[in-house]
């Protein structure tokens, strides 16, 4: 079953430095996203995104945060300078179509502040 | 603003029992209602959804039922399992984006 897949697993970074996560997303789907979860909180929304365009983003994601899709096959979230309160689990997904399609996730990368 | 409140935050439930948890909505104008599934370290697994015109949808031993009117919704899981045990969220979809429920931590005596 074909699923979004999402490198790295665990990332570690400074305060104040760059990071970008990346992630795979379903190969013939069109919409795609970036969800965070806090530890012991709920999961939030960050961003969407469809042909090449945010289509809806959150009030967390200001202008720290990034998304763009590469090439054919990736989509990436940077966050350009890293706040203590990014750490966090952060999750891609995808889905074929926008409306009431399902959106399908990634096991999630986690992001740890130093 | 919290748009999708969910309940309970954990509970309990030996193997065989039926595990329900509850949520209820703001706005109107979600169309799209999944539930999630989520063991630690994994992100989110759709498990069953439903759309507003319908009351209720089973799929195996899960169930949504779904009422407009009160703008609330329920997972009703029948016959769990330890393999159950496991991280639920509601969810509610409009304009691109699902808005989550806290989550229910459900687990499963065996």
């Amino acid at each position: 079953e074909p699923e979004v897949t999402q490198t790295p697993s665990h990332q570690v970074t400074q305060m104040g430095q760059e990071v970008i996560l990346r992630c795979v997303p379903i190969s013939n789907h069109l919409y795609f996203y970036w969800y965070r979860q806090i530890l012991g909180q709920k999961v939030e929304f960050l961003v969407s995104f469809y042909n090449n365009e945010i289509s809806e983003k959150s009030e967390i994601f200001d202008d720290q945060f990034s998304v763009e899709r590469p090439d054919g096959s990736n989509f990436t979230l940077k966050i350009r300078s890293t706040k203590l309160e990014d750490s966090a689990m952060y999750f891609c997904a995808s889905s074929m179509d926008s409306g009431n399609q399902p959106q399908h996730f990634g096991d999630g990368t986690r992001l740890s502040i130093l | 603003q919290q748009q999708v409140k969910q309940s309970p935050q954990s509970l309990i439930v030996q193997k065989g029992g039926i595990s329900i948890i509850n949520c209820a909505y703001e706005n109107t104008a979600f169309d799209y209602f999944p539930w999630y599934q989520q063991f630690p370290g994994k992100g989110p697994a759709l498990l069953i959804a439903i759309r507003p015109d319908v009351s209720e949808k089973k799929e195996g031993r899960f169930t949504i039922s779904f009422n407009k009117s009160a703008k609330q919704f329920s997972l009703h899981i029948m016959d769990s399992q330890p393999g159950d045990s496991a991280t639920y969220f509601c969810a509610a979809y409009r304009d691109y984006k699902l808005s989550f429920g806290a989550g229910t931590t459900v687990t499963v005596r065996a």
